[in-house]
């Protein structure tokens, strides 16, 4: 099946540094890559889209200057924090979709998640 | 726009006792439905999902989904529960050939299997 890794799994980081996450899809070709955000307790969030080679799209209210998402490659998204602070401390969920078979439907495959805490 | 509301934040039941987990959407247009289980500090992994066709759904490991157009719903059921579903669960809707395949997931279902 389709595997989709994030690294690292949990980072601490200080208050105003910058913190990137990895996605990686491993055995596929990612045409598009989809970020959450996970509150404790709380829903899945999508906080943007992007498509290989293009610049992402946000969702309302998410500040794309804050969140930087770069999709560089087929396999690979990152999102950057920039200037973190404890407000942004969440877990961060990244999906990917490849490219569109003879399904009408084409499904996203989801990373493990990485944690960030920022003190 | 699409929208999904899980009536329930927790459910705990006992061991072997049927469960059902409650899923109800809201869309202008046609939706895939899904149903994502998460277990601690992991991410999603699906369940089940609803494409077309049938309307009743099923995964490998005993549970169940119908949608339900004139109620707008998609409930989860299992009828014999083991501590190992103990998880939470994520119902989530895609509009048909529109958004590109973004998904709106609802609040989440706590389920605790008791022995």
């Amino acid at each position: 099946g389709a595997v989709v890794s994030q690294h690292p799994s949990w980072v601490i980081c200080k208050s105003g540094t910058s913190v990137k996450i990895e996605c990686r899809s491993l055995d596929f070709q990612a045409t598009t890559m989809f970020w959450y955000r996970q509150f404790p307790k709380q829903s899945l969030m999508l906080m943007a889209t992007s498509n290989e080679g293009s610049k992402a799209t946000y969702e309302q209210g998410v500040e794309k200057d804050k969140f930087l998402i770069n999709h560089a490659s087929l396999t690979l998204s990152t999102l950057t924090v920039t200037s973190a602070h404890p407000e942004d401390s969440s877990f961060y969920i990244c999906s990917a979709r490849g490219l569109a078979g003879l399904s009408s439907y084409n499904e996203q495959f989801f990373g493990p998640g990485t944690r960030l805490t920022v003190l | 726009a699409q929208s999904v509301t899980q009536l329930d934040s927790q459910v705990p039941v006992f061991e072997e006792a049927p469960v059902e987990l409650r899923c109800n959407y809201s869309s202008s247009v046609s939706v895939y439905l899904f149903w994502y289980v998460q277990y601690p500090n992991q991410g999603l992994q699906l369940l089940l999902k609803y494409l077309s066709g049938s309307t009743l759904v099923k995964s490998i490991n005993g549970f169940e989904a119908e949608f339900n157009k004139s109620q707008t719903s998609f409930h989860l059921r299992k009828p014999s529960v083991h501590i190992s579903d103990t998880a939470e669960y994520f119902c989530a809707v895609s509009e048909f050939r529109t958004s590109y395949g973004k998904l709106t997931f609802g609040q989440g279902t706590i389920l605790t299997v008791h022995p």
